[in-house]
């Protein structure tokens, strides 16, 4: 299984401050991504990193890979209240489509 | 252009009866999956469907549960007979078809049921 599993389960912060979640998973992968869920909502796609790169930015987020220990970590620099959300890695894509995602991480931003 | 549409967002069903879920991909989309999420869980993948065909099932229960995205229409998602522990979220997703398909996927909001 590529599952990726998200720590911390949960994370509480201030605006402003950065949040960090991380991601482990087991196999070979192709590529890794994030995707954001509000509640009660469908997932919306954040980023992608391929199994090459190391690091990819996009806007407040920072993505950074290592196939080494098969890990991927999500950083959201100077947070605010509307990113809070549950954050999920998923692994997959290429030839394997069925993408497998872990259970998240739950970050709460307080105002 | 519209986003993945999924109806109903909330369904009741009570046990042995049947559920139907639809999906409107986005335009221009022909790849569908179907997702199923349980509280607290990520997603699980259940099928994977392109236009008049199903490509591959393997997350899905070989009994009472079946797919379909036709040539016209949306991709209909039924279970027969249900259960209390079909009781989820189950989410639609749509790709488009050039390029890497699998690479960023577009979900509908999902639709809840609930089993009585």
């Amino acid at each position: 299984s590529q599952q990726g599993e998200e720590d911390p389960q949960a994370l509480s912060i201030q605006e402003g401050e950065n949040a960090t979640m991380n991601c482990s998973y087991k196999t070979s992968i192709n590529n890794l991504q994030w995707y954001r869920q509000n509640s009660g909502r469908g997932l919306v796609h954040l980023i992608l990193i391929r199994s090459n790169e190391r690091e990819k930015h996009s806007g407040r987020l920072r993505v950074t890979l290592d196939t080494s220990k098969k890990s991927s970590s999500l950083l959201i620099t100077a947070s605010r209240a509307a990113d809070t959300a549950s954050y999920f890695c998923a692994t997959g894509g290429g030839s394997n489509y069925k993408l497998t995602f872990g259970k998240g991480t739950l970050l709460t931003v307080n105002p | 252009n519209a986003g993945v549409m999924q109806n109903p967002r909330h369904l009741v069903r009570r046990r042995g009866q049947e559920a139907r879920l639809r999906c409107s991909p986005m335009k221009g989309h022909s790849h569908v999956y179907w997702y199923r999420q349980l509280p607290e869980e990520g997603l699980k993948f259940m099928v994977y469907l392109q236009k008049e065909n199903i490509i591959d099932e393997s997350g899905m229960p070989k009994e009472r549960f079946s797919a379909e995205f036709p040539k016209e229409g949306p991709s209909i998602l039924r279970i027969q007979q249900v259960v209390r522990g079909d009781s989820a979220a189950y989410f639609c997703a749509s790709s488009p078809a050039k390029d890497n398909p699998f690479e960023k996927l577009f979900f509908g909001s999902g639709t809840q049921l609930s089993v009585l």
